[in-house]
Formats: C-alpha cells, sequence, structure tokens
C-alpha cells in the first residue's frame, strides 16, 4: 500500500527557532501534497496544497511566510516553520496525493508533534 | 465555503453495540466524500470513500455508509462494534474533484470508545 512518512514525528524548539518537517510519499510519486494542522480535539484544517515544482498555495488566514513550503520532487514537500512561537505548537500532517496500487488517492502521513517552548 | 459538521463528539458504546455516526455537509457542487479513522497513536486511514454510483458504500472492518443527496448526509454505520473500533473518526468531504483546485475538509471528528 501507500505510505506516506514525515519526519521528525516529535519536535521540541524553543521559541524564535525554525523547524523544518519533511514528507516523503516512499512507493508512489505525489503529484500534489497537502498540509494540515491539528489542534487537540479538533479537525484537520488545511494548510496549504503544493504542487511539484511550483509554489504552494496557502489557505485564507495562512501566513506564507511564517509557513515555507517547498516541494522540490515529487516524493518530497518540506515544512519550514519559521521564528516558531508557542502558538505554532501542533500537529501537523501531510498528505501525498498520487497513483499508488492502482488507485490514484489522497494518502495520509503520521504527523508531526511540534513543541516550542 | 464548504463545511462538514460531524454530530456527535464523544460516543460511548458497549462491545457488539450498533453504530451510527452523523455526517452533514454543506456544498452544492458535485463531492467526493470520505470518512477516515485514526486509531490512537496512528495516522489517518482512509475506512471508505463515495464518487459516485450506489449511494450504500461499504468499507474495511464491516464499516458502511449512506449517501443521501436530498439531506446532504453521509453517516457511518456498524452493526456490531469491537473494543479495537475505539478510534477517531473523520467526515471529509472533496469539493470540485478532478479540477485543479480541489480540496479536501474535515469534520471535527468523534471519539468513540467501546467498553468491553
Amino acid at each position: 500500500g501507500a505510505v506516506v512518512s514525515q519526519h521528525p514525528s516529535r519536535v521540541i524548539c524553543k521559541s524564535g527557532t525554525s523547524v523544518k518537517i519533511e514528507c516523503r510519499s516512499l512507493d508512489f510519486q505525489a503529484t500534489t501534497m497537502f498540509w494540515y494542522r491539528q489542534f487537540p480535539k479538533q479537525s484537520l484544517m488545511l494548510m496549504a496544497t503544493s504542487n511539484e515544482g511550483s509554489k504552494a498555495t496557502y489557505e485564507q488566514g495562512v501566513e506564507k511566510d511564517k509557513f515555507l513550503i517547498n516541494h522540490a520532487s515529487l516524493t518530497l514537500s518540506t515544512l519550514t516553520v519559521t521564528s516558531a512561537h508557542p502558538e505554532d505548537s501542533s500537529f501537523y500532517i501531510c498528505s501525498a496525493k498520487g497513483l499508488a496500487g492502482g488507485i490514484h488517492e489522497q494518502y495520509f502521513g503520521p504527523g508531526t508533534r511540534l513543541t516550542v517552548t | 465555503a464548504q463545511s462538514v459538521s460531524q454530530h456527535n463528539h464523544h460516543v460511548i458504546l458497549s462491545e457488539a453495540a450498533s453504530l451510527e455516526l452523523g455526517c452533514n455537509y454543506s456544498y452544492g457542487g458535485t463531492v467526493n466524500l470520505f470518512w477516515y479513522v485514526q486509531y490512537p497513536g496512528q495516522h489517518l486511514q482512509l475506512l471508505l470513500k463515495y464518487f459516485s454510483g450506489d449511494p450504500l458504500v461499504k468499507g474495511i472492518k464491516g464499516f458502511e455508509a449512506e449517501f443521501i443527496k436530498s439531506k446532504f448526509s453521509f453517516n457511518l454505520r456498524k452493526p456490531s462494534v469491537q473494543w479495537s473500533d475505539t478510534a477517531e473518526y473523520f467526515c471529509a468531504v472533496r469539493t470540485n474533484p478532478n479540477f485543479g483546485n480541489e480540496k479536501l475538509t474535515f469534520g471535527t471528528g468523534t471519539r468513540l470508545t467501546i467498553i468491553p
């Protein structure tokens, strides 16, 4: 089956520093990757959509200069939280859409827990 | 803008009880509908999906869902739950499928606790 990995699974950083989260599609090529944010006991909120080789499209209210997304290849997308603050602490989930096992669908990664102190 | 609502935030059932989780959406155009499950500490997994055709869809682990277009609903059902079904369940709606601006919107989730 289609596997999407994220690294790291957990990260703790100090306020003001930047953190990079990687998302990889391991056994398929992802034409589109999505980044979501999930607050405790809440739903997944789409932050941005990115296609390989082009700029990401951000949802309303998401600061593109704060959440830098790079989709450098068909198997890798990165989310960099710049100048992180405690309010950025959250669970970040990536999703990759592509053809895997004959099915073109969106597959989710396991998420990254970011804690900003 | 589209929205997805799940009526039950937390459902507690005993094993072997029947389950129905509600999901309603607001969007007038073509949609694809999904139910995802998130087991504790694990990533989202697809339970089932509806694109077109028979409005009663069957998924994995004995789950099924019925799309009722007139009610904008896509309720999830299982006739007899097991302890292992304890998880968070998310309904999701994809708008503008097959177009470049498709978007997957999630409901707030329902936490299901099964008591042995």
